[in-house]
């Protein structure tokens, strides 16, 4: 267990459709990120949260959003679902200081979205 | 923004032998270079991490080099088990807060039995 949770595991949706899915960062983790990983592909990084606010965007839709919470817990919202969103999606955390700092990130274990 | 080439982006070897995976990146001022292995239906882990005021970093049989002037840092497995196999992710961060990490394109690894 890597400290950061993610849920739901799996999501299998429709086409059109909206979904929500959760990330809770290791305790004491201020910074929350958000990667899609579609089918043997890389890592693409979505967006950037520290402390309830959005520090840095990615390639991440318009169709895509997300948020972070005063408890730190963040969510993605992905809606009017294309087949092509099928994907996992990663949540990742690090304590993110305000000070130059070389922390690496914790991963979650990921969302299987399938959009059929 | 910062930009990360990983080769190759697959490798076989044998069962004992080393394996080692290249990166380079484009923005000088980063600063922390962290690799991460991700297993088949994992999320990435952490393995092996090195900042810019080193030049090599070992961790049982796992090391990491860097060169900073020419801008690249590898990774080096020796005597690889198959338990070695996975994905693996280079990574290079910026200086100064809130510098998210720029992930390679990954290398799948195969030890061969």
């Amino acid at each position: 267990d890597s400290g950061v949770t993610q849920t739901p595991k799996h999501l299998i949706t429709a086409t059109g459709q909206r979904v929500t899915l959760r990330c809770s960062p290791r305790s004491g983790d201020l910074s929350v990120y958000w990667y899609q990983q579609s089918l043997d592909q890389g890592l693409q990084f979505l967006i950037q949260y520290y402390n309830g606010e959005e520090r840095a965007k990615g390639n991440i839709l318009e169709r895509f959003s997300a948020q972070q919470f005063p408890d730190l817990h963040s969510e993605l919202n992905l809606s009017s679902l294309e087949l092509g969103d099928s994907a996992l999606y990663f949540c990742a955390s690090s304590v993110g200081r305000d000070r130059e700092s070389n922390y690496g990130y914790t991963f979650g274990s990921g969302t299987r979205l399938t959009v059929v | 923004g910062e930009n990360v080439e990983q080769h190759p982006s697959t490798l076989s070897v044998q069962e004992g032998d080393s394996a080692v995976i290249k990166c380079t990146y484009s923005d000088s001022a980063s600063n922390y270079f962290p690799w991460y292995k991700q297993e088949l239906g994992k999320g990435p882990q952490l393995i092996i991490d090195i900042r810019s005021n080193v030049g090599e970093k070992k961790d049982q049989r796992i090391a990491v080099t860097l060169n900073k002037t020419a801008k690249h840092f590898s990774l080096h497995i020796t005597e690889t088990q198959p338990e070695d196999s996975a994905v693996y992710f280079c990574a290079a961060r910026g200086s100064g807060g809130y510098q998210k990490v720029t992930f390679g394109t990954g290398t799948k690894l195969q030890v061969i039995p």
